[in-house]
């Protein structure tokens, strides 16, 4: 699970800001996927890839963007337009044929 | 719809007791189905799936199509079985999106 890396831990934004979550990946694993941790409710999908230059939206799509450029690396957007932001982010990736994912060590984003 | 339930927030039990986490599904099809776990300050990984019908650290989950349930059971709970553990479906259609519930923490009493 070192393989997979996210940045910042903590950020924090003033509302109105869109902000960049990072998650990189040495895995070379096919599919990447975003999830969004909020108490009570588990993890809800946002944004999944599975190769590069395709992307799909998830569950809560609305106010997040992303982009798949590298096979290595799958960034996400939150933008101005998501309601509640505040959250713990958990980027995860998977070898293509297998089951099962594996997690980074999470975002916490807070919105100030 | 495709849903994931675990009723329970809060499991509190004294070591050597058994365990029960409580997981059920809704999903028309066959699902694939994952129990994940976190350990305080560590990463959510996977503790076990139901295809290969595995002991993990002791953990047994069977998947009951008839009543759409796929608990997680050990027969003698240990400390550091104290956790934050989800059970996911993963629909068919090779997306390996995961659905997962709500979660329930484990706290394992000395």
């Amino acid at each position: 699970d070192g393989g997979i890396t996210q940045s910042p831990k903590y950020l924090f934004r003033k509302e109105g800001q869109n902000v960049t979550l990072s998650c990189e990946q040495n895995l070379n694993h096919d599919a990447m996927y975003w999830y969004r941790q909020d108490p009570g409710q588990g993890l809800r999908l946002i944004y999944y890839s599975q190769i590069v230059n395709d992307f799909q939206k998830g569950d809560i799509a609305e106010g997040y963007s992303v982009s798949r450029e590298k096979k290595e690396s799958f960034p996400l957007t939150v933008t101005s337009a998501q309601k509640n932001p505040t959250a713990f982010y958990l980027c995860a990736s998977k070898l293509s044929g297998t089951d099962t994912q594996y997690f980074g060590p999470g975002t916490r984003l807070t919105v100030l | 719809a495709q849903r994931v339930t675990q009723p329970e927030k809060l499991l509190s039990v004294f070591k050597g007791a058994p365990v029960e986490l409580k997981c059920n599904y809704s999903y028309s099809g066959s699902p694939e189905l994952f129990w994940y776990v976190q350990y305080s300050r560590q990463r959510l990984q996977l503790l076990l799936r139901h295809i290969s019908r595995e002991s993990i650290k002791g953990f047994t989950a069977d998947l009951n199509k008839g009543e759409t349930s796929f608990h997680l059971k050990k027969p003698f709970a240990q400390e550091e079985d104290s956790a934050m553990y989800y059970c996911a479906l993963s629909p068919s259609g090779n997306t390996g999106k995961l659905i997962f519930g709500q979660g329930t923490t484990l706290q394992v009493k000395p």
